[in-house]
């Protein structure tokens, strides 16, 4: 069965510094989204993505945070200059062309020191 | 999003139905009433959704009430493998397969052996 895949499932990075998550939507989908869930708490809203432009972003995702989907395949968020704050679970989804239902990767776990 | 309301747990026994309450006393007509569960340490997973009429799948069922005020999402056969965050979600029917998911704190759901 198809699934989204992402990478790494750990990223340690120091404060400042920028990172790219990095995902594999599911082939044939269109709609793309990332999502973050702090340690403990709910799972959040960052922004969706479809026919290569945002089509919604949270209170979140601020300026330090981009998307881009650079080619066919792969879907990668962008932190410019990480902050404690940042450290959570990165979750990518993306949906099909006529199906309601996302289909979220296992996640990347992010930790800023 | 309209909100919803659910136990913040519930305990069940392996091999015994589960039925996991969720209201949502503001719904619109246009809203569906999806369910997602996130098992410990992975993304979340969708598990089925539906507008009036009860629905099955090879996972659940979901029972809507009459007046689509609440629902229940019926596990037939409890195993240790659905002890998960259970989380009902309403999605209005046009961004029903565009728009974000709003997670609320959902009911984690204990399955003893």
């Amino acid at each position: 069965e198809p699934e989204v895949t992402q990478t790494p499932s750990h990223q340690v990075t120091q404060m400042g510094q920028e990172v790219i998550l990095r995902c594999v939507p599911i082939s044939n989908h269109l709609y793309f989204y990332w999502y973050r869930q702090i340690l403990g708490q709910k799972v959040e809203f960052l922004v969706s993505f479809y026919n290569n432009e945002i089509s919604e972003k949270s209170e979140i995702f601020d300026d330090q945070f981009s998307v881009e989907r650079p080619d066919g395949s792969n879907f990668t968020l962008k932190i410019r200059s990480t902050k404690l704050e940042d450290s959570a679970m990165y979750f990518c989804a993306s949906a099909p062309p006529r199906g309601s239902e996302q289909y979220f990767g296992p996640g990347t776990r992010l930790t800023v020191t | 999003d309209a909100k919803t309301t659910q136990p913040n747990s519930m305990e069940s026994n392996e091999e015994e139905p589960v039925h996991l309450p969720c209201n949502h006393s503001t719904i619109s007509g246009t809203d569906y009433i999806h369910w997602y569960r996130q098992l410990p340490s992975q993304g979340p997973e969708y598990v089925i959704h539906g507008l009036t009429s009860n629905v099955n799948n090879r996972m659940a069922s979901l029972a809507i009430a009459e007046d689509r005020k609440s629902s229940t999402l019926i596990l037939h056969r409890a195993t240790l493998r659905d002890a998960a965050v259970y989380y009902c979600i309403l999605r209005d029917r046009g961004s029903s397969n565009t728009g974000k998911l709003i997670f609320g704190q959902g009911t984690t759901l204990q399955v003893k052996p």
